[in-house]
């Protein structure tokens, strides 16, 4: 079935870093890509999404790019800053197998920690 | 704000007891779905809603779960007999079911068990 993996946390990085966090999918037909954030004490809000190879996302500075040939959706930032401590959840949504539902298939999140 | 809003945040109850959760979604969207997270992971889909009528459901709702949603407004989960393993965020989420069905989640209702 469907999945999506999340490199492994949690990540520390200093304010103004770079920022990449993998994620990779196993998908049955085409599906769309999404990237959701959940802020200490409040609900999961969506990042940005894609839906086509090639297409980028991007919100907030945040980037990713629809990777089919490497089945990836890695998350970058140029420049980190404390506000971004959150955890990060990289999800899809599989039209083929979801049916009608579309239901998001999500990875295990990973926690950003960004020090002043 | 016209978010997605759950009720309550948090509920603590005692093995075996019965519990509902509330959810009022977006207002014009036609979709609604139901996840649980557990501590470290992230959200597993649980049943999903077009209008009043619910479509699906996956394996993991058992029988001691049951979700509705009249009138294709608001949406409640109730789980009967409780028992530890159902402590976890549960969580809602809202669509237009546009073709990128983007889903806009509540901020959850924190169940304990004890």
């Amino acid at each position: 079935g469907d999945s999506v993996t999340q490199m492994e946390g949690p990540v520390t990085l200093s304010e103004e870093a770079f920022l990449t966090i993998n994620c990779t999918y196993t998908a049955t037909g085409y599906p769309s890509l999404f990237w959701y954030v959940q802020y200490p004490g409040e609900g999961l809000q969506l990042l940005l999404k894609a839906t086509k190879a090639d297409d980028k996302g991007s919100n907030k500075g945040f980037e990713a790019t629809y990777r089919k040939e490497t089945t990836s959706f890695h998350l970058e930032k140029g420049s980190v800053q404390v506000s971004d401590s959150a955890v990060y959840f990289c999800a899809l949504s599989d039209p083929t197998v979801s049916g009608s539902a579309r239901q998001l298939t999500f990875g295990s999140g990973i926690q950003l920690t960004v020090l002043p | 704000d016209t978010g997605v809003s759950q009720d309550p945040r948090h509920k603590i109850t005692k093995r075996g007891q019965n519990v509902t959760f509330r959810c009022d979604p977006i207002s014009e969207h036609n979709r609604l779905y139901w996840y649980r997270q557990t501590l470290g992971q992230g959200p597993e889909f649980l049943t999903y809603f077009q209008n009043e009528a619910q479509l699906e459901k996956s394996r993991l709702l058992s029988d001691r779960f049951s979700a509705e949603r009249p009138k294709g407004s608001f949406s409640t989960l109730e789980i009967q007999r409780t028992e530890q393993g159902d402590s976890a965020m549960y969580l809602c989420a809202s669509s237009l079911g546009s073709t990128t069905n983007e889903q806009y989640f509540g901020p959850g209702t924190r169940l304990t068990v004890t």
